[in-house]
């Protein structure tokens, strides 16, 4: 899996948009960007992944630069929940291991 | 959409005992599911992978004698913390693979032993 980049933590004011950066500067053709978030004593949850191409679900956006070299999650608006520990992950869509590395613990603050 | 169901959520077991986690996938069928291991303030650690019918697949530096995964069914996978110490405290979370693109995680099991 192509090694992934993220700061270890990043505050946002509640309400506003929290924008969490990703660096896969090794990224290879058929990988994708996955993004997955862990609350605090939780399983990790889902959140949105992309191969070039801009994503949009009702949860986030993803922006992947042009060159797929890195990557920007974007929560619109955030709240006191989205206070998590978000995982940025490469891999090839069939292949079937997940490797989780450091991510970014994001603080939403009133 | 399609969920885990992980069991116990926690457990505390005496030194030397012997835990076993369970993983069910609730309305899909599993053939292959994956043990995670966590320890405070870190990310979770690929442990092994487990596939339906036959041997689970061990990452590096994992003990497959003191780690035993079972997956007999379609549904149920188990990891079974044999002879546990105190270090094998952890949180230990299950997933599986659904469709193409998606993983599902169970909600975790917090091991302590005393």
């Amino acid at each position: 899996d192509a090694k992934t980049t993220q700061p270890p933590s990043m505050d946002c004011a509640e309400g506003r948009a929290a924008n969490l950066p990703c660096n896969h500067s090794t990224i290879s053709g058929n990988e994708y960007v996955y993004w997955y978030r862990q609350i605090h004593s939780q399983g990790p949850q889902y959140i949105i992944h992309g191969l070039k191409n801009n994503e949009t679900n009702e949860m986030a956006s993803l922006i992947i630069t042009e060159d797929r070299k890195s990557s920007t999650l974007i929560l619109p608006h955030a709240t006191l929940r989205d206070t998590a520990v978000y995982y940025c992950i490469v891999r090839p869509h069939n292949f079937n291991k997940f490797y989780f590395g450091s991510g970014t613990k994001l603080n939403v603050k009133p | 959409g399609a969920v885990v169901s992980q069991h116990p959520s926690w457990v505390i077991c005496k030194s030397g005992t012997s835990v076993k986690i369970e993983c069910r996938s609730l309305d899909f069928q599993a053939t292959t599911m994956f043990w995670y291991r966590q320890f405070p303030k870190q990310s979770l650690m690929l442990m092994a992978t487990s596939n339906e019918g036959s041997k689970a697949t061990y990452e590096q530096g994992v003990e497959k004698d003191k780690f035993l995964i079972n997956h007999a069914s379609l549904t149920l996978s188990t990891l079974t913390v044999t002879s546990a110490h105190p270090e094998d405290s952890s949180f230990y979370i299950c997933s599986a693979r659904v469709g193409q693109f998606g993983y599902t995680f169970g909600s975790g099991t917090r091991l302590t032993v005393v």
